[in-house]
């Protein structure tokens, strides 16, 4: 299985300051036909259920403010939240959709300073 | 618009069997659709993919779970049933019902989750 570790596991910002959070794979998840690697971003807050933020290690899901953005390939990625709004606070967590079985980090807690 | 609904019991004892329903809409099982899928999360802890069956029947299970899970559909009521069996402690969790598009292995849609305690 291909696992997945992030870092920090928590973190606290100040409003309108900056958030990253880092996500390494145990294997790339760069696939080579298509130069795309197979790595998303979801958002859970308390009591719900996560919600997709990014695919494809960049790509934004419908609808996500563009404060959210996703970078990295091969083994190493980032989630940057630009500019953090009390709305953020919640646990992201990455995900592989490289192969079966998917595969997902244990989570990084975003809290306001 | 699609939504994912979970049904099924809240408490099991161990060695008991788990039968989870999701009652799905906005979509249907087709060659045009990815698939449904069941994800769990024990309290506090990382998210697990469990199961995922797609309209021709083809199944993907967790090889880690692979000998007590069952995931079956019914398209005809729009439904898909994940089985667990020997329930033990560590089974304990939320267990989302999941959309996955055709395009690429995201779970773009949640249900709002069941949560499942096996207590004796």
């Amino acid at each position: 299985d291909i696992v997945m570790t992030q870092s920090p596991d928590s973190l606290a910002v100040s409003l309108g300051e900056r958030a990253t959070i880092n996500c390494k794979s145990s294997q790339s998840l760069l696939f080579d036909s298509n130069n795309k690697n197979y790595l998303a971003w979801y958002q859970q807050k308390s009591g719900q259920p996560p919600k997709l933020l990014i695919y494809w290690a960049s790509a934004r899901e419908s609808g996500v403010p563009d404060r959210f953005s996703g970078s990295g390939s091969g083994t190493d990625f980032t989630l940057t939240i630009s500019s953090l709004q009390a709305e953020d606070v919640a646990v992201y967590s990455c995900q592989q959709h490289y192969t079966t079985p998917w595969t997902f980090g244990q989570g990084t807690k975003v809290e306001i300073k | 618009q699609i939504t994912l609904k979970e049904s099924g019991p809240t408490l099991v004892k161990p060695t008991q069997t788990l039968t989870l329903t999701c009652t799905f809409s906005g979509f249907s099982l087709s060659p045009s659709d990815g698939g449904v899928g069941w994800i769990r999360q024990p309290p506090g802890k990382a998210l697990e993919w469990l199961a995922l069956i797609y309209w021709d029947d083809d199944r993907r299970l967790n090889p880690s779970l692979k000998s007590r899970l069952t995931i079956t559909k019914d398209t005809s009521k729009n439904q898909v049933a994940l089985t667990l069996t020997n329930m033990g402690l560590v089974d304990t969790g939320t267990y989302y019902c999941v959309h996955r598009p055709i395009t690429w292995a995201v779970f773009d849609f949640w249900g709002q989750g069941a949560l499942v305690t096996v207590s004796s």
